[in-house]
């Protein structure tokens, strides 16, 4: 069975640049979240969806947004790009809300 | 005060001897509880998931918990050097899908 799959695995933005980040949940799970890992703030919740609706929200700026489609891939997008977002961005699906839940390999964002 | 808190590493054990890390959580309904490793430049792998007082083991893991102390560890029996690696609680609540994290415990397995 196919894990999560996260694309592009490394990108390079500059400041005020958008960037789309793109998550294949294994198949048969509904439940996709997104986490941001920084070496000094740790693995923070951005926000999950579930049948294509977000049910959960992180305390994140409005410059991070998402989205579900029907057959539960997921996309993150960022905007106005800060020094600060540069972080490894990680995708975990789920059967349900409250299954464990399983990462993909991440894709580093580096912002110069 | 943290949401979840775990022990500040690195915690150092020779090989074979038992790792024992620990992490509390303040959110009194949180109902799921995980423990993922993450080696370093990788992911986070799930390591066992718990949602009942007492204990739980898979092959030389046994994850613990006690809801009445917000408490819940994880221990490693004769440790290896490929557990070398930094271990993750994480904590879920009644908003299922949402995983708060503790910073990490960092577990060094000396041969």
């Amino acid at each position: 069975k196919a894990g999560v799959t996260q694309t592009p695995r490394y990108l390079i933005k500059t400041r005020g640049q958008q960037v789309t980040l793109s998550c294949s949940p294994i198949s048969g799970h509904r439940s996709v979240s997104w986490y941001q890992q920084t070496p000094g703030q740790g693995l923070q919740f951005l926000f999950e969806y579930f049948s294509e609706t977000q049910r959960n929200k992180g305390n994140f700026p409005g410059r991070f947004s998402g989205r579900q489609f029907s057959n539960s891939r997921s996309e993150m997008n960022v905007s106005t790009l800060e020094l600060g977002d540069s972080a490894l961005y990680l995708c975990a699906s789920s059967l349900a809300g409250d299954q464990p839940q399983h990462f993909g390999d991440g894709t580093r964002l580096s912002i110069l | 005060q943290k949401e979840v808190e775990q022990n500040s590493g690195p915690l150092s054990v020779p090989e074979g001897a038992i790792a024992s890390l620990n992490c509390t959580y303040s959110d009194r309904v949180s109902q799921s509880f995980f423990w993922y490793r993450q080696y370093s430049g990788k992911s986070p792998e799930l390591i066992m998931s718990i949602y009942s007082n007492g204990d739980k083991e898979d092959g030389r893991f046994t994850a613990q918990l006690n809801k009445a102390s917000q408490y819940v560890s994880l221990l490693i029996r004769d440790s290896q050097p490929s557990d070398s690696a930094t271990y993750l609680c994480a904590v879920s609540g009644n908003q299922g899908g949402k995983l708060i994290f503790g910073q990490g415990t960092e577990l060094s397995v000396k041969p």
